[in-house]
């Protein structure tokens, strides 16, 4: 079964680090583009950031640049996100989704179940 | 950046109703247009990729059509198991970039 599986979630006081991961299975890991979604409480979905099958190359949505680091380890078919500085504003639900192939990268057509992430004093 | 204006914002029909949902991009996205469906508590669902094309396993009342910078997708006969919330989706084809919609609930009259 094809399945993607969230954790590292949890609370976080401002300017603290947490590190998300996602873990793949049933499929070929290392063929896919990756994405991670967010949602915070109420409100619509955010994508946050990406990375190519390769690895090679890395993209972020500007108001987590600089701040969060995505990355992947095909031989363990799993993808992070490290976060630090983190903000009240990036608490929310963290949904790893995969891309459906080299050319559709930007079609999610697995996620995972999501992880909550709250940033609070 | 490209930007998504979805609408309605909200929308409340009758089973059996065809429903339609819009969705502008701010300059020319081509074809590179999903839309997903999401039920409370749950990830979100592709239904239609790359504008028009229908995911496997999804019900055929379900479709999509646009190019450019407008966009529709429409349930054409309302069913109870519908009740979610609808989101466009653009993507850049190399990742660069990901913009959804803001979202349109769908409620039962």
């Amino acid at each position: 079964e094809v399945q993607l599986l969230e954790s590292g979630g949890g609370l976080a006081q401002p300017g603290e680090s947490l590190r998300l991961s996602c873990a793949a299975s049933g499929f070929i890991f290392s063929s896919h583009a990756m994405s991670w979604v967010r949602q915070a409480p109420g409100k619509g979905l955010q994508w946050v950031s990406g990375i190519s099958g390769s690895g090679g190359s890395r993209y972020y949505t500007d108001s987590v640049r600089g701040r969060f680091t995505i990355s992947r380890d095909d031989s363990e078919n799993t993808m992070y996100l490290q976060m630090k500085d983190l903000r009240a504003e990036d608490t929310a639900v963290y949904y790893c989704a995969r891309g459906r192939d080299n050319w559709k990268v930007g079609v999610f057509d697995i996620w995972g179940q999501g992880t909550m992430v709250t940033v609070s004093s | 950046d490209i930007q998504m204006t979805q609408s309605p914002s909200s929308l409340s029909a009758s089973v059996g109703d065809r429903v339609t949902i819009t969705c502008q991009a701010s300059q020319d996205i081509n074809d590179y247009l999903n839309w997903y469906q999401q039920k409370p508590g749950k990830a979100p669902k592709l239904l239609i990729h790359d504008a028009s094309n229908l995911e496997t396993g999804v019900p055929s009342r379900f479709s999509g059509s646009g190019s450019g910078t407008h966009f529709s997708f429409t349930i054409s006969s309302l069913q109870p198991e519908d009740i979610a919330t609808y989101y466009c989706q653009h993507y850049d084809y190399l990742l660069r970039g990901v913009t959804f919609g803001g979202g349109t609930r769908l409620d039962i009259k």
